[in-house]
C-alpha cells in the first residue's frame, strides 16, 4: 500500500481481555517497528523484525505483550489480560532495510482500557 | 546509553513569528538525526533528516535543521510559522550500528493568531 496501515484505528476493551491490533507495513518494507506512546509521554519502542530474523523484543514491558510477523509482511501485537495502564497509542512503522535511512509510520491504534 | 533531549515541553509563538526547537543527544560518534511532526490524532510524519555531508538540512514545509556536532544538537527551525504548524515535534536518534530510532519526549508547539 502507500502507507502503513494500522487497524483498529481505535478500540475500547475492558480490563482483563485480550486485544490485537494489526499493522501492515509498506510493501516491500523488510523491517517493521512497534512503538508505544502513552499521555503525555514520548515513544517507547517495543519490538521489531527484520525478515526472516529474530525479532528484538527487548522492549516489550510485560509477558502480557507479544508480536508476530507472519509471511514477513503483516504483524499483530496482542496484549493479553489488559490493564488500565496498557492504555496508549501503539505505533507501527517500518522502513526498507536494517540500515533503511527512514522508518515510516502509521497512524497508529488508539487503545483505551477501562 | 543513547538519549535524546528535547528541553522544552511546550513553546508557544505568534504567528509569522520565527520558530526554533532545540534537541541535543548524547553518543560517542555521528547518528542519523531526524525531525518527525505529530497533528492531534494522527501519526509520526518525517519532516527532515540528517546522514552526512551539508549540516544544514532543509525539509517538507519550509522547516530546516542544523547539525551541530560541537554541541551534539540538531535544532529544528522555520522562519515563519503559520498555524497550521501548532503540532508535537519529535527529534530522533538511530545509531550506525542500530535498527532503534530513540526518541526524544517531544516539543508541543502552540501558534498564537
Amino acid at each position: 500500500g502507500a502507507g502503513v496501515s494500522q487497524s483498529p484505528s481505535n478500540k475500547v476493551t475492558e480490563k482483563g481481555k485480550d486485544v490485537e491490533l494489526r499493522c501492515d507495513p509498506i510493501s516491500g518494507h523488510t523491517a517493521l517497528y512497534w512503538y508505544r506512546q502513552s499521555l503525555g509521554q514520548g515513544l517507547e519502542f517495543l519490538i521489531y523484525f527484520q525478515g526472516n530474523s529474530a525479532p528484538d523484543k527487548s522492549g516489550l514491558p510485560s509477558d502480557r505483550f507479544s508480536a508476530e510477523r507472519t509471511g514477513g509482511s503483516v504483524s499483530t501485537l496482542t496484549i493479553q489480560r489488559t490493564q488500565q495502564e496498557d492504555s496508549a497509542v501503539y505505533l507501527c512503522a517500518s522502513s526498507l532495510t536494517r540500515a533503511g535511512n527512514t522508518i515510516y509510520f502509521g497512524e497508529g491504534s488508539w487503545l483505551t482500557v477501562v | 546509553a543513547q538519549s535524546v533531549t528535547q528541553p522544552d515541553i511546550h513553546i508557544t509563538v505568534s504567528e509569522g513569528a520565527s520558530l526554533e526547537l532545540r534537541c541535543n543527544y548524547s553518543y560517542g560518534a555521528t547518528p542519523y538525526l531526524f525531525w518527525y511532526v505529530q497533528s492531534p490524532g494522527q501519526g509520526l510524519q518525517l519532516l527532515l533528516k540528517y546522514f552526512s555531508g551539508d549540516t544544514l538540512v532543509q525539509g517538507i514545509k519550509g522547516f530546516e535543521a542544523e547539525f551541530k556536532r560541537s554541541q551534539s544538537s540538531f535544532n529544528l527551525r522555520k522562519p515563519s510559522v503559520h498555524w497550521s504548524d501548532a503540532a508535537e515535534y519529535f527529534c530522533a536518534v538511530r545509531m550506525d550500528s542500530s535498527y532503534k530510532l530513540i526518541f526524544g519526549s517531544g516539543t508541543r508547539l502552540l501558534v498564537r493568531p
